[in-house]
């Protein structure tokens, strides 16, 4: 069985632009969330989908948006990048968040210069 | 809010010696809790998941035991491994979907 697969690994972009990740998740799993990983912040939720919906979102700003896709596929995008949000960007998906263990793919490391 | 904190931040040990990592936890209101490995610069690993009705899991030299009343989790491994060396996370969920992590605990096994 296939893990969560991240696309791209790496990305470099520079302030005020925008950035659009991918995240497939482990056939038949139906949650989706994302997380922002820093050396300061350490790990931090962003949001979680679920059957194309959002269920939960964290405390961060609204340049930061997702959506998920009917196969469960799902992208996050954010807007007008900043400095500080180099970070690596993980996703993890399960069958349902509540019950289940989550398995993360590998990531995108995103550089912001 | 929920927080996680996990002592020791790091930790250095020898090949072959038992070990324990702690973890904390403020709000006891939670669904379950994870432990997870990080290898630098990787994904994480789930190692193992506990629901709040349990009290312990184990697989292989690892056992996970948690006291939710406390608001305590400790990670025992057995027989430590150059292999073993890696950042273990805690992570608890509440709020129903969302998993709040601790900042980790640096793990050196040394042959």
């Amino acid at each position: 069985k296939a893990g969560v697969t991240q696309t791209p690994r790496y990305l470099i972009k520079t302030r005020g632009q925008q950035v659009t990740l991918s995240c497939s998740p482990i056939s038949g799993h139906r949650s989706v969330s994302w997380y922002q990983q820093t050396p300061g912040q350490g790990l931090q939720f962003l949001f979680e989908y679920f059957s194309e919906t959002q269920r939960n979102k964290g405390n961060f700003p609204g340049r930061f948006s997702g959506r998920q896709f009917s196969n469960s596929r799902s992208e996050m995008n954010v807007s007008t990048l900043e400095l500080g949000d180099s970070a690596l960007y993980l996703c993890a998906s399960s069958w349902d968040i509540s019950t289940d263990t989550q398995y993360f793919g590998p990531g995108t490391r995103l550089t912001v210069l | 809010k929920q927080e996680v904190t996990q002592i020791p931040a790091a930790l250095s040990v020898p090949e072959g010696e038992n070990l324990v990592l702690n973890c904390s936890f403020t709000d006891s209101a939670i669904y379950n809790l994870q432990w997870f490995r990080q290898d630098p610069g990787k994904g994480l690993t789930s190692l193992l998941l506990i629901q709040s009705s349990q009290r312990e899991q184990t697989s292989g030299r690892l056992n996970a035991s948690l006291d939710k009343s406390s608001g305590r989790s400790t990670l025992y491994i057995a027989a430590s491994q150059p292999g073993d060396s890696a950042t273990y996370l805690c992570a608890v969920l509440s709020g129903y979907s969302t998993l709040t992590f601790g900042k980790g605990t640096m793990l050196l096994v040394s042959p």
